[in-house]
């Protein structure tokens, strides 16, 4: 049972350059978020997917696009990386949004852009 | 605004030692309270919840949290910590709808 994964573990981008970051979880869970991880922060959520076909906008949405592909997948998109977006983006999904629904994470994946 | 506050950005231990790491929370209206470890090269996974009920929660490895609504706290401690405690820690409050709000993380070393 993989949980939730993440793909890539790894990237260093140049400024200016695109890239999609993958997650996919098997629990058959209907909503699934993006979080970036920043020294001193915790954890902040970028994008929320409630349920299939649905996106909403978290606490610091701008620079970044997501995609629900479907019920197994939320992509992360970004369009024009930019410094201050070098962070650990962490995926995680929950059965729903229900206040005592438990989420489950990915490894993470640590973005440098330089 | 809504915030998780954590008392300890880093921890030093002793094995045996015991463990408190304290959380405090702005939010007047009902919460539920996580605690998430995350070992290292690991990804974040649930340690204990608060929903209702009993404010003593124990959690898997031997760790419990106390919630006190009036001190808008909901403290981690362990009796007695191993070297494989050594993890980051995060507090987490979730004040309704789609939204959970994480503190800044402990990282605990515990030393052998």
């Amino acid at each position: 049972n993989a949980g939730v994964t993440q793909t890539p573990k790894f990237q260093v981008l140049k400024t200016g350059q695109s890239m999609t970051l993958q997650c996919a979880q098997d629990m058959n869970h209907n909503s699934m978020y993006w979080y970036r991880q920043d020294p001193g922060m915790g954890l902040r959520l970028i994008y929320y997917s409630a349920s299939e076909g649905t996106t909403d906008k978290g606490e610091v949405p701008n620079g970044y696009n997501v995609s629900r592909l479907n019920k197994r997948e939320f992509s992360l998109r970004l369009e024009s990386a930019a410094p201050s977006q070098t962070s650990v983006y962490f995926c995680a999904s929950s059965e729903d949004g229900r206040a005592n629904t438990e989420a489950f994470f990915g490894q993470g994946t640590r973005l440098t852009v330089v | 605004a809504q915030s998780v506050s954590q008392h300890n950005h880093h921890v030093i231990l002793s094995e045996a030692a015991s463990l408190e790491l304290g959380c405090n929370y702005s939010y007047g209206g009902t919460v539920n309270l996580f605690w998430y470890v995350q070992y290292p090269g690991q990804h974040l996974q649930l340690l204990l919840k608060y929903f209702s009920g009993d404010p003593l929660v124990k959690g898997i490895k031997g760790f419990e949290a106390e919630f006190i609504k009036s001190k808008f706290s909901f403290n981690l401690r362990k009796p007695s910590v191993q070297w494989s405690d050594t993890a980051e820690y995060f507090c987490a409050v979730h004040t309704g709808g789609f939204k959970t709000i994480f503190g800044a993380g402990t990282r605990l070393f515990v030393k052998a």
